[in-house]
């Protein structure tokens, strides 16, 4: 199973600021790699898919980069619906899909 | 729009087996390339994907989980249900419904999900 791990735990960010989430796949997953974000009571919300293309509906301030095992997610300036948990997810040939363990953004 | 929907008993005795049905509206089960998960998440942590089944019916499931759960699919009423056996305390969670596409989707990951449903196992 490829382990995914998301870093860090926790990122305390000022709205308007730019966060930078990361990624880790234990092997190469290529470019198979989505994000999600969960806000408290919440189902996951695709954000990202192939490592960087973003879902329908979702604000040019979300970007996805990079490519094999490491991977970051960027919120070029945080509005306050964004703070929220995000997840990776890798969905490269190999069952099962994992997901990383979660970066919570919270207000700084 | 497509919209996912968890039902089932929120509360199940160990040993006995949990059962639940997610019924998809705005589209048909049946048509297009997708695959039907369910995804679980206990309190406070993080989520683990169960299983899934195909528009043909083929399913694959985690390894972790895949001696108890079955996942299943009826058409007629536009449903795929999960049915995980022998629960324990480690199983309560918040379990998810959602759809993937597949290998020739324009999209991919999971699209649509449930609102989710709490699953506590408890005597």
């Amino acid at each position: 199973e490829i382990v995914m791990t998301q870093s860090p735990a926790t990122l305390s960010v000022s709205p308007g600021e730019r966060a930078t989430l990361s990624c880790r796949a234990s092997q190469s997953v290529s470019s198979n790699l989505a994000w999600y974000q969960q806000k408290p009571g919440q189902a996951p919300r695709l954000l990202i898919y192939g490592a960087s293309t973003r879902a329908t509906g979702i604000p040019a301030r979300f970007s996805g980069s990079g490519s094999g095992t490491e991977f970051t997610l960027t919120i070029s300036s945080l509005q306050s619906e964004d703070f929220a948990v995000y997840y990776c997810q890798q969905y490269n040939n190999w069952l099962p899909w994992t997901f990383g363990q979660g970066t919570k953004v919270e207000i700084k | 729009q497509v919209q996912l929907q968890e039902s089932g008993p929120g509360l199940v005795k160990p040993s006995q087996t949990l059962s639940l049905t997610c019924t998809v509206s705005g589209g048909s089960i049946s048509s297009g390339s997708y695959y039907w998960s369910w995804i679980r998440q206990p309190a406070g942590k993080g989520l683990e994907w169960i299983g899934r089944i195909y528009t043909s019916g083929s399913t694959n499931y985690n390894p972790s989980l895949k001696s108890r759960v079955t996942i299943s699919v009826d058409t007629s009423k536009n449903q795929f249900s999960l049915k995980l056996s022998s629960v324990t305390a480690a199983d309560t969670a918040v379990y998810y419904c959602a759809r993937e596409g597949d290998e020739h989707s324009a999209v991919a990951g999971f699209d649509y999900w449930g609102q989710g449903t709490l699953v506590t196992v408890s005597s």
